[in-house]
């Protein structure tokens, strides 16, 4: 079975600060990771996804997501916030389970971007 | 396309009562999962259905859920009876797997309907 757990339920940041949201995942097969944002009143929207290959994957909007396969993390990141990025993100992982296919989210980060 | 919708985007229901609510998946999609999104629990998978056949159902909180499949592009999911601790946001979410069951397809969400039981 797999799982995600996103550290921090809530990130604050400036505006044109760092972002950086984290993501670490157990999975017993070679996992498929995605990054999905849910603004208020909406569903959720893929941001990214890591299927194979380059480990560092760019995303919609600016954001990006390093794959560390030793660190089993997929943390997302992006250079300079802006307040239209307050949202919540959720980090997910496809994977195998007792033969067939689910898709696991993690609780959610909500980010908060101060002027 | 316009994606997957559904229906009604808010609900308000009395105890007791029985609840329907529904989703039309992205043309050619094949996999449906129903989340549940509250304050406490977050993101919660319901139910999983591929080719219309539920794969996992373990997510289903108890016997007053039930979800089906009647044709490949619609679901429902219904409450009987509701109560009001049923009062959540429901999602449902459809994507396209392959035969060879490759998993680097994204699910694509619906807007939500948001449930609330009085």
């Amino acid at each position: 079975a797999q799982s995600v757990t996103q550290l921090g339920s809530h990130v604050s940041v400036s505006e044109g600060a760092l972002v950086l949201l984290r993501c670490n995942y157990s999975s017993s097969v070679p996992p498929y990771l995605f990054w999905y944002v849910q603004y208020p009143n909406q569903g959720l929207q893929l941001l990214l996804k890591y299927t194979t290959g380059a480990t560092l994957v760019k995303g919609i909007n600016g954001f990006e997501a390093e794959f560390k396969k030793s660190e089993t993390s997929f943390h997302l990141t992006k250079p300079s916030a802006h307040m239209s990025d307050a949202a919540e993100y959720f980090c997910a992982v496809r994977g195998m389970n007792s033969g067939y296919s689910t898709l696991t989210f993690g609780k959610g980060t909500m980010l908060l971007v101060s002027p | 396309d316009a994606g997957v919708i559904q229906s009604p985007r808010h609900e308000v229901t009395e105890m007791g009562q029985e609840v329907t609510l529904r989703c039309k998946l992205i043309s050619g999609h094949n996999s449906l999962f129903w989340y549940r999104q509250t304050m406490m629990r977050g993101l919660e998978l319901l139910i999983y259905f591929n080719n219309n056949v539920p794969i996992d159902d373990s997510g289903m909180p108890e016997d007053r859920f039930s979800a089906k499949m009647p044709n490949a592009s619609f679901s429902t999911l219904k409450i009987q009876p509701s109560e009001p601790r049923d009062s959540a946001v429901y999602f449902c979410a459809s994507s396209f797997t392959p035969p060879t069951a490759t998993l680097n397809t994204e699910a694509f969400f619906g807007q939500g309907t948001r449930l609330t039981v009085v």
